[in-house]
C-alpha cells in the first residue's frame, strides 16, 4: 500500500550512541517532515525538506541531522543519543504547499535511550 | 511564541451524543486549520480541514468551524461512536509548509 513507511518501530539506545531513522515514501511527495511526540504534548517538527537536496530546521532542531538525497527517503539521524531524545518518532509527507489535508503521517518509531 | 492551543485535555460524552472539541490559536497568516485524529500506537490520521478563508466545512459525521475573530477553532463529531476514541489535534499550516500542532484532547466514549 501508499504511504510512509518508518523503520525500526521500536529501539533502545545507550546514552551516547548514534542511529538513523528511516523514512520512505511512495507517493512522489515533495514536502517531508520528522516530528517528535512526548507524552501529553503534541507533535514538535523537528527538520523539514521542500525537495530532494533541500532541508531546513523545525522547532526542535538540536541533536538531530537530516539529508534529502533522493524525493522517496528522508532519513533522521541521531548524532550522541541522550535520555531527553526519549519520544515517539513520526514521519511524514505532503504533495504541495500550503495544502490542508496533504499530510500522510508513518506508524512512528517509539526511541528510548537509556 | 505562535502555538495553536487546545481549551480541554480530556473530554467524555455518552455514545451517540455529539462531541464539540476546541482549540485557539495565535497565529493569523496560517492558510489551513486541520484536525488530526490519533489512535493508541498509530501515526495522526486526517479528518478534516479548512482554509483560513472559509468559516465552516462538513465532511462525514464531522463538521470544522473556524472564528477568525476570536481565532478559534472546533471540530464537531456528530452522533458519536465507540470508534471516535481517540486523542484530536488541531493543527495549523504555516509557510513553507511547516505543520503546528496543538497539545491535544482525549475523546473518551461511555457506553
Amino acid at each position: 500500500n501508499a504511504g510512509v513507511t518508518q523503520t525500526p518501530k521500536f529501539q533502545v539506545l545507550k546514552t551516547g550512541q548514534s542511529m538513523t531513522l528511516q523514512c520512505a515514501q511512495d507517493m512522489n511527495h515533495e514536502y517531508m517532515s520528522w516530528y517528535r511526540q512526548d507524552p501529553g504534548m503534541g507533535l514538535r517538527l523537528i527538520h523539514y525538506s521542500v525537495g530532494a537536496g533541500i532541508t531546513d530546521q523545525g522547532e526542535v532542531p538540536n541533536g538531530y541531522n537530516v539529508s534529502r538525497s533522493t524525493t522517496e527517503d528522508f532519513p533522521l539521524r541521531l548524532l550522541s543519543a541522550a535520555p531527553s531524545q526519549t519520544s515517539v518518532y513520526f514521519c511524514a509527507s505532503s504533495y504541495s504547499q500550503g495544502q490542508g489535508g496533504g499530510y500522510t503521517f508513518g506508524s512512528g518509531t517509539r526511541l528510548t535511550v537509556v | 511564541g505562535e502555538s495553536v492551543g487546545l481549551h480541554l485535555p480530556t473530554l467524555s460524552v455518552q455514545e451517540g451524543d455529539n462531541s464539540i472539541i476546541n482549540c485557539a490559536y495565535s497565529n493569523s497568516a496560517s492558510d489551513y486549520f486541520i484536525w488530526y485524529k490519533q489512535e493508541s500506537g498509530k501515526g495522526p490520521q486526517f479528518i478534516i480541514d479548512i482554509r483560513s478563508n472559509m468559516d465552516k466545512r462538513q465532511g462525514q459525521r464531522v463538521t470544522v468551524l473556524l472564528n477568525k475573530t476570536v481565532k478559534h477553532l472546533s471540530l464537531q463529531i456528530a452522533a458519536t461512536q465507540p470508534g471516535d476514541s481517540a486523542v484530536y489535534f488541531c493543527a495549523e499550516t504555516r509557510p513553507a509548509q511547516k505543520l503546528v500542532f496543538g497539545q491535544g484532547t482525549r475523546l473518551t466514549i461511555n457506553p
